[in-house]
């Protein structure tokens, strides 16, 4: 298995809402990232995981939460989120944090209203 | 802080013809990667570079860590309708390991 699977592929919430945003890998990464990424802009890092433990949290505001329950998941949690968090969520993972050839998922495209 | 400066920031070409586009930075780099990311996808992993002065190929895609490590370009040879997408380039942050410096990104579209 080669692959970051994200879930779901898209989401629409409220800006009163609380949902959760998932990442699973079986490759064997100890590195696990959050990125965010505007329209025909770069991802932009949010937060990094190194064999389990927040090692990057790039001064992303507390209405996002990373969580890292294994080696092989990564959750985001959201919460009273504004509409300019609407963008890609994308998950990726490396062997570890020194490795940057990243394998990325699909993202989680989310419209906040 | 580091930058990475990369053009053009898109290209309108003719399917069979080569493209190029490439990276800049004041800041030296130990590693350059080049990805691709189509419409509606996370960015795919084309090309790493870890040696200064390295020229790499992948099928009709090749890539070269410049010698001053403050530069690296990309070639798509005979481009084709699926080579459409946005182009990035990437380096490692030089003290927080783990964080990506990515460019603007370059988009290209193939008429075919």
């Amino acid at each position: 298995d080669t692959e970051v699977t994200q879930t779901p592929k898209h989401l629409v919430m409220g800006m009163t809402n609380k949902k959760s945003l998932k990442c699973e890998q079986h490759m064997g990464h100890r590195a696990m990232y959050w990125y965010k990424q505007k329209a025909k802009k770069p991802p932009e890092l949010m937060f990094v995981y190194s064999y389990e433990k927040l090692s990057i949290n790039e001064s992303v505001p507390s209405r996002f939460s990373p969580e890292c329950p294994n080696s092989s998941l990564l959750n985001l949690h959201l919460h009273a989120l504004q509409p300019e968090d609407s963008a890609l969520y994308l998950c990726a993972s490396s062997q570890d944090a020194g490795n940057y050839g990243y394998t990325f998922g699909s993202g989680t495209r989310l419209t906040v209203v | 802080g580091q930058q990475l400066n990369q053009s053009p920031q898109s290209m309108f070409i003719q399917e069979g013809e080569d493209v190029s586009m490439n990276c800049t930075s004041s800041s030296i780099f130990n590693t350059w990667l080049w990805y691709k990311q189509e419409p509606g996808e996370g960015p795919v992993l084309l090309i790493a570079l870890y040696k200064a002065g390295e020229l790499t190929s992948n099928g009709r895609l090749t890539a070269q860590f410049g010698i001053t490590r403050k530069d690296s370009f990309l070639n798509i040879s005979a481009s084709i309708p699926s080579d459409v997408g946005i182009y990035f380039c990437a380096g490692p942050h030089y003290n927080q390991g783990g964080k990506l410096i990515f460019g603007q990104g370059t988009e290209l579209s193939v008429k075919p």
